[in-house]
């Protein structure tokens, strides 16, 4: 198994463009989660998935938006972005609502100029 | 709203000797679970360890092992016999019961020194 998986690893963006993070994982995960990372600051939960169909919003929603048109994918798309959005972004997956352990992707860097 | 709070951001140590991570954490549920997780510089998260709040035994992995303490809402890691891999960013992190909103802390970066 590959896990989860994250693509772009690095990606630079200019202010109002936009793009889609990818992630996918392999094992028949139900739960999917979107995380971005700050210097200084833990994660902070962007949205998230219970199932290919539905999703929902986490701590920090604004800017961005997520599909879940399959259990693999999961991806997170930035209509327009902003300066503000210059983060680490990991992806997560579990098997199970809030009782075992969420597996995360490697990460992608977003720089916006 | 949950918060996780780790009020070391900085610790270091010398290697074979043990290190003690602090945690706490704010919430009103009863049913919960707290993790450990460990980013080196490669950024990749690792879990740790793990904790249900409904267990009143502390967790343990190997040189890792954590002193939970529900009522005082504490959660902290031991590493023991700290070894150079052990250098990493430690993040401490909340999680509801039958929910996949993970809360984390702001992290301890840990320094093992030969």
């Amino acid at each position: 198994n590959a896990g989860v998986t994250q693509t772009p690893k690095f990606q630079v963006l200019k202010t109002g463009q936009s793009m889609t993070l990818q992630c996918a994982q392999d094992m028949n995960h139900e739960y999917m989660s979107w995380y971005r990372q700050d210097p200084g600051m833990g994660l902070r939960l962007i949205h998230y998935s219970v199932g290919a169909g539905i999703t929902d919003q986490g701590e920090v929603p604004n800017g961005y938006n997520v599909s879940r048109s399959t259990t693999e994918d999961f991806p997170l798309r930035l209509l327009s972005a902003a300066p503000s959005q210059t983060s680490v972004y990991f992806c997560a997956s579990s098997s199970d609502r809030g009782q075992e352990t969420q597996y995360f992707g490697p990460g992608t860097r977003l720089l916006v100029l | 709203a949950q918060t996780v709070t780790q009020s070391q951001p900085e610790m270091s140590v010398q290697e074979a000797e043990t290190v003690t991570l602090s945690c706490t954490y704010d919430t009103s549920e009863n049913n919960y679970y707290l993790f450990w997780y460990k980013q080196p510089p490669s950024r990749q998260m690792i879990l740790v360890i793990r904790q249900e709040a409904y267990k009143q035994q502390n967790a343990t992995e190997n040189r890792f092992s954590v002193n939970f303490q529900k009522a005082a809402k504490s959660f902290s890691l031991k590493i023991s016999d700290s070894q150079l891999g052990d250098t990493a960013m430690y993040f401490c992190a909340f999680m509801k019961h039958w929910n996949n909103d993970m809360r984390f802390g702001a992290g301890t970066r840990l320094t093992v020194k030969p």
